[in-house]
């Protein structure tokens, strides 16, 4: 296992279409975390996964924004109806969260999103 | 509200020399710290994590220092190297919760 992977590395597509990101964790990693960054800024916290169930979701995830993880394996983020606003580079980070409540995640090279 | 602060953008040293990137935050909640280095078109790399139960962590060339009571941490690198170069994201989360990310330094060593 080489790391966290997403899938695909960059997208472009027309405002109002559906789009639909991949990634796939370390194997052993329990928590699947998704992240959004903009130019100047540092990662902003989507929303995250521990095993299959979906335990937290910020506010910047609005209700066009879905994230599934169905087998606590790999995890699909989709964003229907696509705004401008939503260009962005999009994270996917795992970690194994652990007792001593350690919880160094690990990111993937990210998906461009560019909506035109 | 931006609760994890990096208030230098940018921060240029010589090769050889010591860098310092200092961050600065506001919950006292938060009780783990991270340094993440990023280099474009990629996503971020873990370099260098520090409890709140400790105030300092070392691991090679890098070393993270907490002070608790002033909310504040800082990276050093030392001897800074060309490869260095990059932006360096802090980011701090409480028990159990996401991670805060800072806004970012921009990381220049020249030769």
């Amino acid at each position: 296992d080489t790391g966290v992977s997403q899938n695909p590395r960059h997208k472009i597509t027309k405002r109002g279409q559906n789009v639909t990101f991949r990634c796939d964790p370390i194997s052993e990693h329990n928590r699947l975390y998704w992240y959004r960054q903009t130019l100047g800024q540092g990662p902003e916290f989507l929303t995250y996964f521990q095993n299959e169930a979906q335990l937290e979701k910020s506010r910047l995830l609005s209700d066009r924004f879905s994230a599934e993880r169905p087998k606590g394996s790999f995890s699909t983020l989709e964003i229907q109806r696509t705004e401008q606003g939503d260009s962005a580079m999009y994270l996917c980070a795992s970690s194994l969260i652990l007792a001593s409540g350690i919880n160094e995640q690990f990111f993937g090279p990210g998906t461009r999103l560019t909506v035109l | 509200d931006q609760q994890v602060k990096q208030n230098s953008p940018s921060l240029s040293v010589q090769e050889g020399r010591i860098s310092i990137l200092n961050c600065d935050y506001t919950n006292s909640m938060f009780d783990y710290f991270l340094w993440y280095k990023k280099y474009p078109a990629e996503g971020p790399t873990f370099l260098i994590s520090i409890s709140s139960i400790k105030d300092k962590n070392e691991d090679g060339r890098f070393t993270v220092f907490l002070n608790k009571s002033a909310k504040h941490l800082s990276l050093h690198i030392v001897p800074s190297q060309p490869g260095d170069s990059a932006v360096y994201f802090c980011a701090a989360s409480a028990p159990g919760y996401a991670l805060n990310f800072g806004k970012g330094t921009s990381l220049l060593v020249t030769p």
